[in-house]
């Protein structure tokens, strides 16, 4: 089975333009987060959606949005870029929401902002 | 709210040495506990969890962890090292939903 896909891989964007991410979960999987790993830091939760509901929003400016689809798959939105905003993007899904169940992480893409 | 702190942020050891990675947690309620492993350029693998029942989990790759709620630790173990097994490495704890909240992470380097 496909594990989390994410496209694109590597994204080269400009201070002030916007950028959209694209994840995939694991097929069954209802839920997906996103997270913002900074080099040399651990990965910091963006959001968490569920069912096409959001459920969780980590403490990340208005600038960043995501939503997720019917078919599960879900898109992470970063307006007015900034440098700061340079950072792998991770998107990990899991069956169902809740603690205890482990999220299976994608290979994230690595945005550079310039 | 939940965190974690990993202490230490880069440890040595020589191939065939134990493993010990270090972390201890926040939660208000019972915690859920994970660590995740990184090689460079990738996402996160999951080692192993705990989530309620026997405190010492074992996970993939040899790895092990112990939950001490006295403590508020969950330390990563592994008997021997090998070459294999360095690379980043990441504490995380999550409690009613899964947004999980990870440390800043530990690089394990293995030394021949």
């Amino acid at each position: 089975d496909a594990g989390v896909t994410q496209s694109p891989t590597h994204l080269i964007k400009t201070r002030g333009q916007h950028v959209t991410l694209r994840c995939s979960p694991i097929s069954g999987h209802k839920s997906v987060s996103w997270y913002q790993q900074v080099l040399g830091q651990g990965p910091q939760f963006i959001f968490q959606y569920y069912e096409k509901e959001e459920r969780g929003r980590g403490n990340f400016p208005d600038r960043f949005s995501a939503r997720q689809f019917p078919n599960y798959s879900s898109e992470l939105n970063v307006n007015a870029l900034l440098l700061g905003d340079s950072a792998l993007y991770l998107c990990a899904s899991s069956p169902v929401i809740g603690g205890a169940y482990e999220q299976y992480f994608g290979p994230g893409t690595r945005l550079t902002v310039t | 709210a939940q965190s974690v702190t990993q202490l230490g942020s880069h440890v040595s050891v020589s191939e065939g040495a134990l493993v010990l990675l270090r972390c201890n947690y926040s939660s208000s309620v019972p915690p859920y506990l994970f660590w995740y492993v990184q090689y460079p350029n990738q996402g996160l693998q999951l080692l192993l969890k705990y989530t309620t029942g026997a405190t010492l989990v074992k996970g993939i790759n040899g790895f092990e962890a112990e939950f001490k709620k006295s403590e508020t630790s969950f330390h990563l173990t592994k008997p021997s090292a090998h070459m294999s097994d360095a690379a980043e490495y990441f504490c995380a704890v999550s409690e009613t939903s899964n947004d999980m909240r990870f440390g800043a992470g530990t690089r394990l380097t293995v030394k021949p």
